[in-house]
Parts: structure tokens; C-alpha cells; sequence
């Protein structure tokens, strides 16, 4: 079975602080995804990879950043976390097309 | 613009069928996806379609996609307790020279006795 790990279920931040949410995936899948989750706006997308050190922008980039040192672990960085990005955060890889596979979320609270 | 719309909540009594509506905007997508959420867990791929297809048939779950209209929709058959949850529709739209897979805002499903 594929599996995408999130490395956190919850976490609290203070605003201004340097947040990082780590994903690893163990299918050698090509395609990596972030997407945050907002009651009402579905799924966003913030970025994606398609390779090693490969990042392209989603829908809402703003005030995010993107690492992909290894094919198999794709972080998300909140440079200076704020309150406006509380929100639940789901990864996700593929391989192709046809099914994304994801992650179990990373509820953030920034206070 | 990048659009997948569908209504945000629907209760179904026990043993009823639930059909979920979306429709999508990018006429070129290949696929158009299912995915399910249960309460505390990430999403699961529940089923797809090719849009060279009008139907999908798998159990008690039945896809049906209008391409002339753009609406693709889920029908549940015997709804169970356990299939509260909240239903996301997706497709494939190429934009930028990549594949994105964009979501809908999801369906909360409430099953009750």
C-alpha cells in the first residue's frame, strides 16, 4: 500500500515563527502536492513538485515556500507564520494521473 | 477560471440513495475523480471516470458524466451510516504546462436513521 505520512496530526505556532511541515512518501512517486483545506473553499492547491528540486506555483503560493532535496520528501515552510494560515494541510504524490494518494492533514493553529 | 462546483451539504436517511452533483469547467479533462474524507483522515480515492465514458458502475456506487453540460455526479445506493463523509469532486486540468488536480469545496453527507 502506498503511504504518505505527515509528520505532524496538530500543531500550535506563534505568529511570526518559521513553520515546517514535513511529507514523506514511500512509492517513488514522481508527483508531490500541497493543498490546504478551508471549510467551504475545498482544496487549494499552494505548490507542487514533479521532480527532485522541482517546485512550481498552485493557486495560493503566498507566504509559503517549497523544498524537495529528495524524491521522496516534499516540505512545505511557512516563512513567518499568521493567523490566516490556520488551516488544515494535506500532501499528496502520484505517479500519473489517475489517483493522488494522500497524506492524513496537518491541522496548523497559528496564534 | 478553474471552477469545480457542487453544493455543500445533502442528509439522507438510512437505506435512501444520495446522489451528489458537480460540475466542472475545463472541457479537456481526461478524468473526473471522486474522493471521500472521513472525519479526522485524509482524502481516499473512491472511483473515477474517463471522459470518453457517460457511466461508471462499481457496487453500490454509480458515476454518471454530462460532458455536454459539464456535471458529473455520484450516486450512492443503500446509503449506510458509514458513508457520512465528505465527498470531494475532482478533475484534471492542464494549466501552465502541468497537470493540476483541481477539488471542488465538497459535499458533507449526513446520514441519519
Amino acid at each position: 500500500d502506498v503511504k504518505v505520512t505527515q509528520s505532524s496530526r496538530y500543531l500550535v505556532k506563534r505568529t511570526g515563527e518559521k513553520v515546517f511541515l514535513e511529507c514523506v512518501q514511500d512509492m517513488d512517486h514522481e508527483n508531490m502536492f500541497w493543498y490546504r483545506q478551508d471549510p467551504g473553499l475545498g482544496l487549494r492547491l499552494i505548490y507542487f513538485s514533479y521532480d527532485v528540486k522541482m517546485k512550481e506555483k498552485g493557486d495560493i503560493p503566498e507566504g509559503y515556500s517549497v523544498s524537495r532535496e529528495k524524491k521522496e520528501r516534499f516540505s512545505l515552510i511557512l516563512e513567518s507564520a499568521s493567523t490566516n494560515q490556520t488551516s488544515m494541510y494535506l500532501c499528496a504524490s502520484s505517479l500519473g494521473t489517475v489517483e493522488a494518494f494522500f497524506g492524513q492533514g496537518t491541522r496548523l493553529t497559528v496564534v | 477560471g478553474e471552477d469545480v462546483e457542487q453544493s455543500l451539504f445533502l442528509s439522507v436517511r438510512e437505506g435512501d440513495s444520495s446522489v451528489i452533483n458537480c460540475t466542472y469547467t475545463d472541457s479537456s479533462s481526461t478524468y473526473l475523480y471522486w474522493y471521500k474524507q472521513e472525519p479526522g483522515a485524509g482524502l481516499q480515492l473512491l472511483t473515477y471516470i474517463f471522459s470518453n465514458m457517460d457511466m461508471k458502475q462499481d457496487q453500490r456506487l454509480t458515476v454518471l458524466l454530462n460532458k455536454k453540460d459539464k456535471h458529473l455526479s455520484l450516486r450512492i445506493a443503500d446509503t449506510q451510516t458509514g458513508d457520512s463523509a465528505i465527498y470531494f469532486c475532482a478533475e484534471i486540468m492542464f494549466s501552465g504546462g502541468y497537470n493540476k488536480l483541481i477539488f471542488g469545496a465538497g459535499t458533507r453527507l449526513a446520514v441519519h436513521p
